[in-house]
């Protein structure tokens, strides 16, 4: 059973909509981050949350905004789409973040902006 | 500049020969781990290893702290090996910064 959910696998949206992508782990794990992966750029960190808490964020845009309803929960909100937005995200999680542990990754959501 | 530079960006072997990749870093670090990425997407953690050596079949990690590297080497390489392997560093706090990658092409 996959341990790290992302809903949904693929998704096409239009500019200037908004969208969320889902994020749930059943790792027991404490913290959850967001990344993106683009066709131009290396994998890049976007958000790390502990215990429910945002701990670091690293993306300049506002109209990326990370929700946390529930411990194992990090969903990813983003509004007023753009077709550079196109990329995978991928979710991840970690024992406690913070300090020394390994992540564990989600399959990813690939998300397509016309 | 980059924190994280990878090397060789690519690399084609043919099955069975050894390859070494390469992860150098331009600060201090907390934590160090290798990812395989599969054509398609999804990342496996292959080593988590801040420091010293680690084995797992044929696959070896060494970090050397002093000297801001870490490498991989993969022994008697096999088609399945194909893909991207990526390094990540935890410079403090939360935030992991990764390499760009090493694309590894292992033909018959």
């Amino acid at each position: 059973d996959p341990k790290i959910i992302q809903k949904p696998k693929y998704l096409v949206a239009v500019t200037g909509s908004e969208k969320i992508l889902i994020c749930e782990q059943y790792l027991g794990h404490n913290a959850m981050y967001w990344y993106r992966q683009s066709a131009k750029k290396p994998l890049e960190f976007m958000f790390s949350y502990s215990y429910q808490k945002l701990m670091d964020n690293q993306t300049a845009s506002s109209r990326f905004q990370p929700q946390s309803s529930k411990k194992n929960h990090l969903d990813l909100q983003i509004t007023a789409l753009k077709p550079d937005d196109s990329a995978t995200y991928f979710c991840a999680s970690s024992q406690e973040g913070g300090g020394a542990d390994t992540q564990y990754f989600g399959p990813g959501t690939r998300l397509l902006v016309l | 500049g980059q924190q994280v530079q990878q090397s060789p960006t690519s690399l084609v072997l043919q099955e069975g020969e050894n390859a070494e990749l390469q992860c150098n870093f331009s600060t201090s670090l907390n934590s160090m781990q290798w990812f395989y990425q599969r054509p398609g997407g999804s990342l496996v953690s292959v080593f988590y290893n801040p420091s010293g050596t680690k084995q797992s079949g044929r696959l070896t990690s060494t970090t050397v702290i002093k000297e801001r590297r870490s490498s991989l080497h993969i022994s008697s390489s096999q088609i399945t090996d194909s893909g991207t392997y990526l390094c990540a560093i935890r410079t403090g706090g939360y935030k992991v910064v990764f390499g760009s990658g090493t694309r590894l092409l292992v033909s018959p």
